[in-house]
C-alpha cells in the first residue's frame, strides 16, 4: 500500500524557517518524481517544488513564488522527501501536501497535509 | 506559465443531475490534463488523467474529454458524495498549474 506521511508543520514567525518531511512507503521512491503542493486558506492548489526522479538526476524545479527561498531535497535511503522553507512570509501560510507523480501525467497519491502558519 | 481557466467557479446541482466543468488552457497542452476532487480536510483525489483515462477505483459516472486547449469533466447522475471542489491540472510543462477550482454544491 502506498503511503505518504508528512511532518514538520507548525507556527513560525515571518522571516523564519521550517523544514517539512515526508516519509513514503509502498513503492520504489527513486523511480518517481515527487512534488510539494500547497493550498492557502480559501485558495486553490499550487505546485511549489518538484524533485525529478533518479533517471532525471533528481533535478529540482520551483514555482516563482518560492524560488530562492525554498529547497526541495530527497533521501532515497530513507524514502524521504523534504522541503526546507526559509525567509517565510505570511502568504506562505497553507496546508502543504507531499505528492507522488504517477509518471503517467498525474499526481496519484497525496499525503494528509502539513499545516504551516506564518504569523507574528 | 500555462494558465488554466476553469468554469463555472461555482455550480449548484441536485442529486441525479448531469454536470459539466470546463477547463481552458492558455496554450496547447496535448492531452496532458488531469482532474481532481477535493473535500475539506482531506487530500485531493485523482479522478481522471490524460484527459479521459479514469483512475482505478473511480466510479464510471465520471468522464473526461477534450484536447489541445479545451477540456471537460462530466459527472453523470450526481451522487451525495460528489459534492466537493474539482480542479483541473496541466502536466505539460513546469510550473505545473491548476485551474481555480469549481465548487459543486447541493441545490
Amino acid at each position: 500500500e502506498v503511503q505518504l506521511v508528512e511532518s514538520g508543520g507548525g507556527l513560525v514567525q515571518p522571516g523564519g524557517s521550517l523544514r517539512l518531511s515526508c516519509v513514503v512507503s509502498g513503492f520504489t521512491f527513486s523511480d518517481h518524481h515527487m512534488d510539494w503542493v500547497r493550498q492557502a486558506p480559501g485558495k486553490g492548489l499550487e505546485c511549489v517544488a518538484r524533485s525529478l526522479n533518479r533517471g532525471k538526476s533528481y533535478t529540482a524545479e520551483y514555482a516563482a513564488s518560492v524560488k530562492g527561498r525554498f529547497i526541495i531535497s530527497r533521501d532515497d535511503s530513507r524514502n524521504s522527501l523534504f522541503l526546507q522553507m526559509n525567509s517565510l512570509k505570511t502568504e506562505d501560510t497553507a496546508v502543504y501536501y507531499c505528492v507522488r507523480d504517477s509518471m503517467m501525467y498525474s499526481f496519484d497519491y497525496w499525503g494528509q497535509g502539513a499545516p504551516v502558519f506564518v504569523s507574528s | 506559465d500555462i494558465q488554466l481557466t476553469q468554469f463555472p467557479s461555482f455550480l449548484s446541482a441536485s442529486v441525479g443531475d448531469r454536470v459539466a466543468v470546463t477547463c481552458r488552457a492558455s496554450q496547447g497542452i496535448s492531452r496532458h490534463l488531469a482532474w481532481y476532487q477535493h473535500k475539506p480536510g482531506k487530500a485531493p483525489k485523482l479522478l481522471i488523467y490524460e484527459t479521459s483515462t479514469l483512475q482505478s477505483g473511480v466510479p464510471s459516472r465520471f468522464s473526461g474529454s477534450g484536447s489541445g486547449t479545451e477540456f471537460t469533466l462530466t459527472i453523470n447522475s450526481l451522487q451525495p458524495e460528489d459534492f466537493a471542489t474539482y480542479y483541473c491540472q496541466q502536466i505539460y510543462s513546469y510550473p505545473l498549474t491548476f485551474g481555480g477550482g469549481t465548487k459543486v454544491e447541493i441545490k
